[in-house]
């Protein structure tokens, strides 16, 4: 248990519908990130945030939006969703000295859009 | 960003030592050299992180020479399990994680 909690571990949905990704972060780290690692486009930055700001954007479309809360979990709302949004979702988290500790990742959501 | 280029992928036999070298020529002075390994379906794990000369923990050693432009990676007596994809990213304390394709490593019997 690397400490990063995501929820739910698989998702299966049709296209055209919405989800939500969960992410806990390790307790006292308060930045969270998202990525989306697909076969074909590796692992992708989407979206940081801190304290509950967002800090940095990546390769995120604007179907999806994503917000960390005053307890510090994020979600990550996938909407209108369409075949190639197949993929796994990774939440990471790190404390404020990032360089000694590096980044935890959770164990992903494996979202699979029929 | 900088990028950083490894070769993408790698094969080697139990009990040998793996050295995975990547490039990185643009790197900046507050770049961190950053590795991470990869298990399929999981998400990816920090190994070794170092700024230069030579870093060691309990799993891997990182070599990085005076001009910083390339770092070596180097696991000891790799074993079936060590097969993996490994990262090799530029880290700094504000930036965020960039990856890149990673190189396979294929660990054989």
């Amino acid at each position: 248990d690397s400490g990063v909690t995501q929820t739910p571990k698989h998702l299966i949905t049709a296209t055209g519908q919405r989800v939500t990704l969960r992410c806990s972060p390790r307790s006292g780290d308060l930045s969270v990130y998202w990525y989306q690692q697909s076969l074909d486009q590796g692992l992708q930055f989407l979206i940081q945030y801190y304290n509950g700001e967002e800090r940095a954007k990546g390769n995120i479309l604007e179907r999806f939006s994503a917000q960390q809360f005053p307890d510090l979990h994020s979600e990550l709302n996938l909407s209108s969703l369409e075949l190639g949004d197949s993929a796994l979702y990774f939440c990471a988290s790190s404390p404020r000295d990032r360089l000694r500790y590096g980044y935890t990742f959770g164990s992903g959501t494996r979202l699979t859009v029929v | 960003l900088a990028k950083t280029t490894q070769p993408i992928s790698m094969d080697s036999y139990e009990g040998q030592e793996v050295n995975i070298t990547c490039s990185h020529n643009n790197i900046a002075t507050n770049d961190y050299i950053t590795w991470y390994q990869q298990f399929p379906s999981q998400g990816p794990r920090f190994i070794i992180q170092g700024y230069k000369t030579k870093v060691t923990n309990e799993v891997a050693s990182l070599f990085i020479p005076a001009d910083r432009k390339s770092s070596t990676l180097s696991l000891p007596r790799v074993s079936l399990s060590d097969t993996a994809v490994y990262y090799c990213l530029l880290s700094s304390n504000t930036g965020k994680l960039i990856f890149g394709q990673g190189t396979t490593l294929q660990v054989k019997p």
